[in-house]
């Protein structure tokens, strides 16, 4: 079966601090995608950064970095030095692209982070 | 590029009456998307159109929800009759299929209230 969980429903920090949104995803295929969106309060959907399955290399843009792991299946990711400006709903996401493939978009629940100065 | 456009971007209608959502997609994308997002059951992808033909439509909770694409521009999400259980935000979301991937650009979604 195909799942996303997001274990984490709601994590409050002060600015400045750290703080890791986790990720952990069930899949039926040898190759899929990874997601991560931001949902700021305005509403929309920010697509923030996709990985493949065969690369497991972290990824760090600016304050935001990804740590992919197979052997866990786990997508987590960091926010460095946390702004206000971060506070929004997280959501990770898998799309299954080898043989079962079906260009869905299977999202998590969500993580609410609240960033307080 | 505008995005994805969603028009109305909000919509208070009374139980029974007919609601009408619509979607403008990234040009040149051949994806496109409905979902709808609620507190109790997060985002629930609901039907997706390749190059204007439905695809999946097994997330459309019942008869009351109906979708169409008459051109690759133009998208539309009826509710026939509404009912309170209806309220959500709806999204539209659009990609362009140039691999075994589909990163999905999300419009601004509607929110829907039925009284």
């Amino acid at each position: 079966a195909q799942k996303v969980t997001q274990a984490q429903t709601e994590i409050s920090v002060v600015e400045k601090e750290d703080v890791t949104l986790d990720c952990v995803y069930e899949t039926r295929d040898t190759t899929y995608y990874l997601f991560w969106y931001k949902q700021p309060p305005s509403g929309e959907l920010v697509f923030l950064i996709r990985r493949n399955s065969f690369d497991e290399q972290n990824e760090i843009s600016g304050r935001y970095s990804w740590n992919f792991q197979k052997s866990t299946s786990s997508f987590n990711f960091t926010i460095t030095a946390s702004q206000v400006v971060d506070s929004a709903v997280y959501f990770c996401a898998l799309s299954e692209a080898g043989t079962y493939n079906t260009d869905k978009l299977i999202f998590g629940t969500g993580t609410r982070l609240q960033v307080f100065p | 590029d505008a995005g994805v456009i969603q028009s109305p971007r909000h919509e208070v209608t009374e139980m029974g009456q007919e609601v009408t959502l619509r979607c403008k997609p990234i040009s040149g994308h051949d994806y496109l998307f409905w979902y709808r997002q609620t507190m109790m059951r997060g985002l629930e992808l609901l039907i997706y159109f390749n190059n204007n033909v439905p695809i999946d439509d097994s997330g459309m909770p019942e008869d009351r929800f109906s979708a169409k694409m008459p051109n690759a521009s133009f998208s539309t999400l009826k509710i026939q009759p509404s009912e309170p259980r209806d309220s959500a935000v709806y999204f539209c979301a659009s990609s362009l299929r140039t691999g075994p991937y589909n990163e999905q650009f999300f419009g601004p979604g509607t929110r829907l209230t039925v009284l």
